[in-house]
C-alpha cells in the first residue's frame, strides 16, 4: 500500500465547475506538497502546507493533521487547469508521491 | 532567467552506455533533488543533497552517482544503462533540506534506453 493515496485517479469537470482533489497519508509528516504537472510535462509546485489552509487565485489547498488528509480545491475551472496534480508529502528525510489525479476540464 | 535547468533535454542512448544529465540552479538554494518519474507517471526521490553532502540515498542501484561540486550543481550519472532506466528525470531545489519549503523543479530530461 502507498504511503500517500489520492482521489479521484481521473476527473473530468465541465468549466466554470468546483474541484476537490483528496490526498490522504498514512506517516507523520512535516509538509505536505501539492505538484501540479502540465501536459508538457514542467512540474510547478502549488503549495506547501504544514497546517491549516492556503490559497493563491483560485486554488485553495487544505491539511487536517489529525486526520492525515489534504485536499486541493479548483474553483471556477478552466480548461487550462487541465494537467496531473501530484501530492506529496515529506516524512523526515523520505518523500512520498501520491499517483496523481488526472484533471480534463472541458469548455 | 530560468531557476532550475537541466541538460540535455532528451537523452537516446543504448544499453549499456554511461550517460550523465546535468542540473544548475541560479535561486541560490541550499538543497537539490533528483527524482525519476516512470513510464506510469509515477514520482519517486532518488537522491538528495545539502550543501554538497548527501542526505537522501533511496534504493537505487548504485549505477547512478550523483555529484555536486557545489551547491548550485547536481549532476547525475548513470553507468552500465539498462532498458529499465527509461524515464523522464527531474531536478529540483529548495532553500533548505529541513523543514517546510517549497520545490522547484527543472524542465526534465527524458532518457530512453534502447
Amino acid at each position: 500500500k502507498n504511503e500517500v493515496e489520492q482521489s479521484p485517479q481521473n476527473l473530468t469537470a465541465q468549466e466554470g465547475e468546483f474541484i476537490t482533489i483528496n490526498c490522504s497519508y498514512s506517516v507523520g509528516i512535516s509538509a505536505l506538497h501539492w505538484l501540479q504537472q502540465h501536459p508538457g510535462g514542467g512540474i510547478v509546485s502549488l503549495f506547501m502546507l504544514s497546517s491549516g489552509k492556503k490559497k493563491h487565485g483560485r486554488l485553495i489547498a487544505t491539511i487536517n493533521i489529525q486526520e492525515k488528509h489534504s485536499s486541493l480545491h479548483i474553483t471556477a475551472s478552466h480548461p487550462r487547469d487541465s494537467a496531473v496534480y501530484i501530492c506529496a508529502v515529506r516524512s523526515g528525510n523520505q518523500f512520498y508521491f501520491g499517483t496523481g489525479t488526472s484533471l480534463t476540464v472541458i469548455p | 532567467d530560468t531557476a532550475v535547468s537541466q541538460t540535455p533535454k532528451y537523452l537516446v542512448t543504448q544499453m549499456g552506455n554511461d550517460k550523465s544529465i546535468k542540473c544548475e540552479q541560479n535561486l541560490g538554494h541550499d538543497t537539490m533533488y533528483w527524482y525519476k518519474q516512470d513510464s506510469k507517471k509515477f514520482l519517486k526521490i532518488m537522491f538528495s543533497y545539502n550543501n554538497k553532502e548527501l542526505i537522501i540515498n533511496e534504493t537505487v542501484p548504485n549505477r547512478f552517482s550523483p555529484k555536486s561540486p557545489d551547491k548550485a550543481h547536481l549532476n547525475l550519472h548513470i553507468n552500465s544503462l539498462e532498458l529499465g532506466d527509461s524515464a523522464v528525470y527531474f531536478c529540483a531545489s529548495s532553500p533548505r533540506a529541513t523543514g517546510g519549503y517549497e520545490q522547484y523543479f527543472g524542465p526534465g530530461t527524458r532518457l530512453t534506453v534502447t
